[in-house]
């Protein structure tokens, strides 16, 4: 099943923060994190495990709500890099590590 | 380390025909995962491979296959193609072990055209 992602897309100034989130109908074991530019690749950004930890590097983080099955990832003071496409990705809890999974994807443009 | 690397990077073929991508992972890494993305659908997975066994498999019909060498290297088939099989590949390794969530790391996709 499918993780849904909110907002679909959106606009931001430098320097502006964001919120992007990521929410499943089933348990969740994980939910990864990636970002990618147009052309390119998707990159790993960060995974968070059940537990309901907060990770985070530089000024992007996140966290993860096992009861609520969401993760929010949330990017700080944006820089024009941080323009691209958010995926989601999660694994359920009844059987973890298989049934990876993508979400949608939200489209983030920083401007200066 | 080398990153991922997919060949070829572009592909033009005829409905009917089939294609075969090749990928080669980061060294080191044992498991592989194709995914294919299009517009409409975003990223979908096809497959995952560890120790040339296919581990899992997602909701694509018997014409996409593949397969995983003793060196980790890994190539995906996919015959009688279709116009909706145009899309880009992406092929992704992982350190991932056994049932264990690990990051991946994605090569930079074979774009396929299928006219």
């Amino acid at each position: 099943q499918q993780p849904v992602q909110s907002p679909q897309a959106v606009i931001l100034r430098e320097g502006e923060d964001a919120v992007i989130n990521c929410s499943s109908s089933k348990a969740l074991y994980s939910v990864h994190w990636y970002r990618q530019k147009h052309g390119e690749a998707p990159v790993f950004l960060m995974i968070l495990l059940k537990g309901g930890e907060q990770k985070g590097h530089d000024k992007i983080s996140a966290s993860f709500n096992e009861k609520k099955q969401q993760s929010s990832l949330y990017l700080t003071a944006s820089q024009l890099s941080y323009s691209g496409t958010y995926f989601c990705g999660t694994e359920p809890s009844d059987n973890y590590g298989q049934n990876f999974v993508f979400g949608p994807g939200t489209r983030l443009s920083v401007l200066p | 380390k080398a990153g991922v690397t997919q060949t070829p990077r572009y592909l033009i073929k005829t409905r009917g025909q089939q294609v075969t991508l090749s990928c080669s992972p980061i060294s080191g890494h044992r498991s592989v995962s194709w995914y294919q993305q299009t517009p409409g659908q975003g990223l979908q997975f096809l497959f995952e491979y560890f120790s040339e066994t296919q581990r899992n498999k997602g909701n694509f019909p018997g014409r996409f296959s593949g397969r995983q060498f003793s060196n980790s290297r890994s190539e995906m088939n996919v015959s009688t193609l279709e116009l909706g099989d145009s899309a880009l590949y992406l092929c992704a390794s992982s350190p991932r072990i056994k049932a264990l969530s690990y990051e991946q790391y994605f090569g930079p996709g074979t774009r396929l055209t299928v006219t």
